[in-house]
C-alpha cells in the first residue's frame, strides 16, 4: 500500500484559508488521491479526490503537484465546523482506503 | 450518494461472548469494508466484504475472530467472536463503487467488552 505523510496537527483562525499538505512520493500512476475528514464522534466523510488535475467542489479544493508526489487540500474559509482530523489517502486498484494518522485541524474563533 | 446504517450503535458485552454488527446501505454498491478504530487512533482496515464469497482479511485479522458475511450488494455483517476487553473499540462499515468515486461510512458501533 502506498503511503502518505501529513503533519500531525495544524491550526487556523476562523474565516481564514487553510492549506493541508500531503506527501506521497511513492504514488503509482493509477492511484487516486482521496481526502476524508473525521469530525469528533462521527464516521469519516468524503471531502474530495483527484488523479492528476486540480479539483474543486463545494467543500474544498485539491491542488495536485505536476509530478503527483504531493497534494494540498485547501479549505477556502475555515469554520469551527471544519475542526476535524483530515486524512490524505492513496486509493489503488484494490479500492481499499488505508488510513494513516492524518492531520488534526484546530480552528479558533 | 449512499447512506449507511449500522446496528447496534453501541453495546456493552461480556467477555467470551460474540456480537454481530449489521451494515445496511440504501443503494447497491460494489465494495464494502469493515474497519476498527481504537480510542484516539486512526482507522484500521479489518477486511473487504466480498459479495457471495469469503471476505479478504488484512494482516493481523482472521476469519475465526471476525467472521464476515455479505449476502447481497447492500448488506454485510461483522461478528466479533469470543470477545475480550482488547476488542473494545469502534467498528465502522464503509461502502462505495470504487476508487473513482467517494466512499461512504457508517456512524460506527461502539463496543465495550467487560
Amino acid at each position: 500500500d502506498a503511503k502518505t505523510t501529513q503533519p500531525n496537527s495544524m491550526e487556523s483562525n476562523e474565516e481564514e484559508p487553510v492549506h493541508l499538505p500531503c506527501n506521497h512520493s511513492t504514488i503509482s500512476g493509477t492511484d487516486y488521491i482521496h481526502w476524508y475528514r473525521q469530525l469528533p464522534s462521527q464516521g469519516p466523510e468524503y471531502v474530495i479526490h483527484g488523479l492528476t488535475s486540480n479539483v474543486n467542489n463545494r467543500m474544498a479544493s485539491l491542488a495536485i503537484a505536476e509530478d503527483r508526489k504531493s497534494s494540498t487540500l485547501i479549505l477556502h474559509r475555515a469554520t469551527l465546523r471544519d475542526a476535524a482530523v483530515y486524512y490524505c489517502i492513496l486509493r489503488d486498484v484494490t479500492d481499499k482506503l488505508i488510513f494513516g494518522t492524518g492531520t488534526r485541524l484546530q480552528v479558533f474563533p | 450518494s449512499a447512506v449507511i446504517s449500522q446496528k447496534p450503535s453501541r453495546d456493552i458485552c461480556q467477555r467470551g461472548t460474540s456480537l454481530t454488527i449489521q451494515c445496511q446501505v440504501d443503494s447497491q454498491v460494489t465494495m464494502m469494508f469493515w474497519y476498527r478504530q481504537q480510542p484516539g487512533q486512526s482507522l484500521t482496515l479489518i477486511a473487504t466484504a466480498n459479495q457471495g464469497s469469503e471476505a479478504t482479511y488484512e494482516s493481523g485479522f482472521v476469519i475465526d475472530k471476525f467472521p464476515i458475511s455479505r449476502p447481497n450488494l447492500t448488506f454485510s455483517t461483522l461478528t466479533v467472536s469470543n470477545m475480550s476487553p482488547e476488542d473494545s473499540s469502534i467498528y465502522l462499515c464503509s461502502a462505495g463503487t470504487g476508487r473513482l468515486t467517494e466512499a461512504f461510512f457508517g456512524q460506527g458501533t461502539r463496543l465495550t467488552v467487560v
